[in-house]
C-alpha cells in the first residue's frame, strides 16, 4: 500500500484565500484523522471522522475551518478565508477503526504558509 | 482531559550511549492506548509503538525499549546504543477509548533527540 497521500506538500498562499488540503487514506482503513503542528501547540487534533462521518470536530480553531470526508477514499481540510496564524504542517492519518485501538498512520503533511 | 507531558525538551548524546525519553500521561480512563511515534528530520511521523492500559509488560524490539509503568503513570522509551541515525523527535500519545473504536491522539511536546558522531 502507498499509505496515507496528502497534497499538495507544499502550499504558499496570501492570506483571505480559499486554501484546500487534501487526503487519501490507506485502503480499507475507516477512520481519518486531520492534525495541525505548530511551535508553539505541539500536534493538534483537529477533526476526525468514521466511516465518512465526523465524530469530533472540537478541534477546529473556528468557523474558517471546515472538513469533508465525501467517501472512504477521501477528505479534504478546508481553510476559507485563511490568515497569517494558519500556518502550520496539517497531517492526515488513517486507521482502522476496531475493538482494539489500533495505531494510526500518518501521511507527509501539508506545510501551510499563509503570507 | 487527558494530557501528555514530555518534560524533556531535547536531549544531546554521543553516538552508542543509551539515552531514555520520559512521558507521564493523565486520564481519567480505566481503557487507554499509549503510543511512541518519531518524527526524523524529513518531517513525516512513523509509528513505533503501541500499547493498552491492560498490558504492563515491557517491551523490547532491537535497541528500542519501552518502560510502561501505571503507579507512576509513565510510559518511557529506552534507546540503547544509540545511532546518529535516531536523530529525531519523539512523541508520546495517548487515546483513550470510547465507543469501542479509534479516537484522536493527545500527543506530548515532543522530545528533540540529538545523537552526536
Amino acid at each position: 500500500d502507498a499509505g496515507v497521500i496528502q497534497s499538495p506538500r507544499h502550499e504558499v498562499t496570501e492570506m483571505g484565500q480559499e486554501v484546500t488540503l487534501r487526503c487519501k487514506p490507506i485502503s480499507g482503513h475507516n477512520s481519518l484523522f486531520w492534525y495541525r503542528q505548530t511551535m508553539m501547540r505541539g500536534l493538534e487534533l483537529l477533526i476526525y471522522f468514521n466511516n465518512n462521518v465526523p465524530i469530533d470536530d472540537s478541534g477546529m480553531p473556528e468557523d474558517r475551518f471546515s472538513a469533508k470526508m465525501p467517501n472512504a477514499s477521501f477528505s479534504t481540510l478546508k481553510i476559507q478565508p485563511s490568515e497569517p496564524r494558519d500556518s502550520a504542517v496539517y497531517f492526515c492519518a488513517s486507521s482502522l477503526r476496531q475493538a482494539m485501538n489500533t495505531e494510526a498512520f500518518f501521511g507527509q503533511g501539508t506545510r501551510l504558509t499563509v503570507v | 482531559a487527558q494530557k501528555v507531558t514530555q518534560a524533556q525538551t531535547e536531549i544531546s548524546v554521543v553516538e552508542k550511549e543509551d539515552v531514555t525519553l520520559d512521558c507521564v500521561y493523565e486520564t481519567r480512563d480505566t481503557t487507554y492506548y499509549l503510543f511512541w511515534y518519531k518524527q526524523p528530520p524529513s518531517g513525516e511521523l512513523v509509528f513505533l509503538i503501541r500499547r493498552n492500559s491492560f498490558d504492563e509488560q515491557n517491551e523490547i524490539s532491537g535497541r528500542y525499549s519501552w518502560n510502561f509503568q501505571k503507579s507512576t503513570s509513565s510510559f518511557n522509551f529506552t534507546i540503547t546504543a544509540s545511532q546518529v541515525v535516531d536523530s529525531a523527535v519523539y512523541f508520546c500519545a495517548l487515546s483513550e477509548k470510547s465507543g469501542g473504536g479509534a479516537d484522536g491522539l493527545t500527543f506530548g511536546k515532543g522530545t528533540h533527540l540529538i545523537i552526536q558522531p
